[in-house]
């Protein structure tokens, strides 16, 4: 079966530190990759998504992802992260474009002012 | 453009009782998704319906089912709840073959 593993549960980081959040995934076929996020009271947004063409992608607020086919993996990065980053973030994969989301666990992210 | 509406916000039942939860898409969605964000089990697909037929279906009991309408919006209902039904219910709308967009959530408690 499908499923998507996040490395980290809870991460902790003060402003301006680097970020990168693993992801792995178990599908060896074609896979649709997406990182949602969370804010606290807020509902789950896209924050950034891999169909096809070039592996590193941007998404918005300055977070990036590498699909790496060879390692199963999507981390997703920061250079330097806001408070305002504080939020749980899901990693999640789609076997088909138009089918169901499996999604990782969740890494909470707290980000000390 | 409004994004994805689910209501009630909050729900409160007592076990055995009946749920019914419901979901408007975004405007042109066909695609509506059902997701069971349950504490320390994240967020597991339910049911998958697009232009009114039910297309996928996740590892849930019967008792779990749902429906959409001529409008595309959906309901979700749950029979004969169990206290392990608590839990927020996230619904998701796309096109087909496009990411899904998701609403606030109904939280369900079950006493």
């Amino acid at each position: 079966a499908q499923s998507v593993s996040q490395h980290n549960h809870h991460v902790i980081l003060s402003e301006a530190a680097s970020l990168e959040l693993g992801c792995n995934y178990s599908y060896g076929g074609t896979v649709n990759l997406f990182w949602y996020v969370q804010y606290p009271g807020q509902h789950l947004q896209l924050l950034l998504k891999y169909f096809s063409g070039d592996p590193l992608v941007k998404g918005i607020k300055g977070f990036e992802a590498e699909f790496i086919k060879s390692k199963f993996s999507f981390n997703l990065r920061k250079p330097s992260v806001q408070w305002s980053d504080t939020a749980e973030y899901f990693c999640a994969v789609t076997v088909n474009r138009d089918d169901k989301i499996i999604f990782g666990k969740g890494t909470r992210l707290h980000i000390l002012p | 453009e409004a994004g994805v509406t689910q209501s009630p916000t909050h729900l409160i039942k007592t076990r055995g009782q009946q749920a019914t939860l419901r979901c408007s898409p975004i405007s042109g969605h066909t695609s509506v998704y059902w997701y069971q964000q349950a504490l320390g089990l994240g967020l597991q697909f339910l049911l998958w319906y697009d232009e009114g037929e039910e297309r996928n279906r996740g590892n849930f009991p019967p008792r779990f089912s749902g429906r959409q309408f001529p409008n595309y919006s959906s309901e979700l209902n749950v029979n004969a709840l169990e206290l392990e039904d608590s839990a927020l219910y996230l619904c998701a709308s796309s096109l087909v073959g496009h990411e899904q967009y998701f609403g606030p959530g109904t939280r369900l408690t079950v006493t």
